[in-house]
C-alpha cells in the first residue's frame, strides 16, 4: 500500500521552534513535498526535497532521509499566522502525488 | 504566473441530483490537471488526473467522472450524488515536466443533503 504517517496535532508557543515528522511508504518515490493549508483555504506549496538533506526557505526548513523513508518540516520563530494544517506528500512519479492526512499546528501566545 | 479558477465556491445539492464542477487554468499551457476531494479535517484524496485533452486517469472507482474538453479546462461530474460525496473539492495543476509541485484552486465546498 501507499501511506504517509504524520502526527495529527502539534501545539507550540509563539516564537518557538516546531518539527513535524513524516514517514512514508510508497511504491515509487521521487521526492517529498510539504504544503500548508489554513482553515477554509486551499493548500499552498512550501518545499520539495528530492535529495537527502536539509532545504531552507526563510523560517521554514525541510529535511529528507531516503534511507529512513523519513522527512520533517521545521518551523522557526513561530508566529500566530503559522497556525494551520501541514501536509507531507510523496511524489511517486507518473504525475501523481500522495498526501498524508495532515498535521494540525496550534500556535499559542 | 498561473491562476486556477473554480466555481461555484459553495454548493448544496440533494441526494440523487447531478453535479458539475468546473476548473479553468490561466497563465500556463499543457498543464497536468488534478481533482482532489478533502473530507472535513482529513487529507487530500486524488480522484482524477489528466495530462492532456481527453486524457483522464481515475484513481478511485466511484460515481464521479471527469472530462477535459480543452487544454485548460477540467470538469468533475456526477449523474447522481450520494451523501458520501460531500466534501471540499480542489482542482490543482502542475507543470507538464519536472517534479510534481502542485498549485491549487480555491476549491468548491459541496454539501449533499
Amino acid at each position: 500500500g501507499q501511506s504517509l504517517e504524520q502526527p495529527s496535532e502539534v501545539t507550540a508557543v509563539e516564537g518557538a521552534i516546531v518539527q513535524i515528522n513524516c514517514t512514508y511508504q510508497t511504491s515509487g518515490f521521487y521526492g517529498l513535498s510539504w504544503y500548508q493549508q489554513h482553515d477554509g483555504g486551499a493548500p499552498t506549496f512550501l518545499s520539495y526535497n528530492a535529495l537527502d538533506g536539509l532545504e531552507e526557505t526563510g523560517r521554514f526548513s525541510s529535511f529528507l532521509s531516503r534511507s529512513d523513508s523519513y522527512g520533517y518540516l521545521l518551523l522557526q520563530e513561530l508566529q500566530m499566522k503559522d497556525s494551520a494544517s501541514y501536509f507531507c506528500a510523496s511524489y511517486t512519479g507518473g504525475f501523481k502525488t500522495i498526501f498524508g492526512a495532515g498535521t494540525r499546528l496550534f500556535v499559542k501566545a | 504566473s498561473q491562476t486556477i479558477h473554480q466555481w461555484p465556491a459553495t454548493l448544496v445539492q440533494p441526494v440523487g441530483s447531478p453535479l458539475s464542477l468546473e476548473c479553468t487554468v490561466e497563465g500556463t499551457s499543457n498543464p497536468n490537471l488534478y481533482w482532489y476531494r478533502q473530507a472535513a479535517g482529513r487529507g487530500l484524496q486524488l480522484l482524477f488526473y489528466s495530462v492532456g485533452i481527453g486524457q483522464i486517469s481515475s484513481e478511485v472507482p466511484q460515481n464521479l467522472s471527469a472530462s477535459r474538453p480543452q487544454d485548460r479546462q477540467f470538469i468533475l461530474s456526477s449523474k447522481k450524488l450520494l451523501l458520501s460525496d460531500s466534501g471540499f473539492y480542489l482542482c490543482a495543476q502542475s507543470r507538464s515536466s519536472g517534479y510534481n509541485e502542485q498549485f491549487f484552486g480555491p476549491g468548491t465546498r459541496l454539501t449533499v443533503l
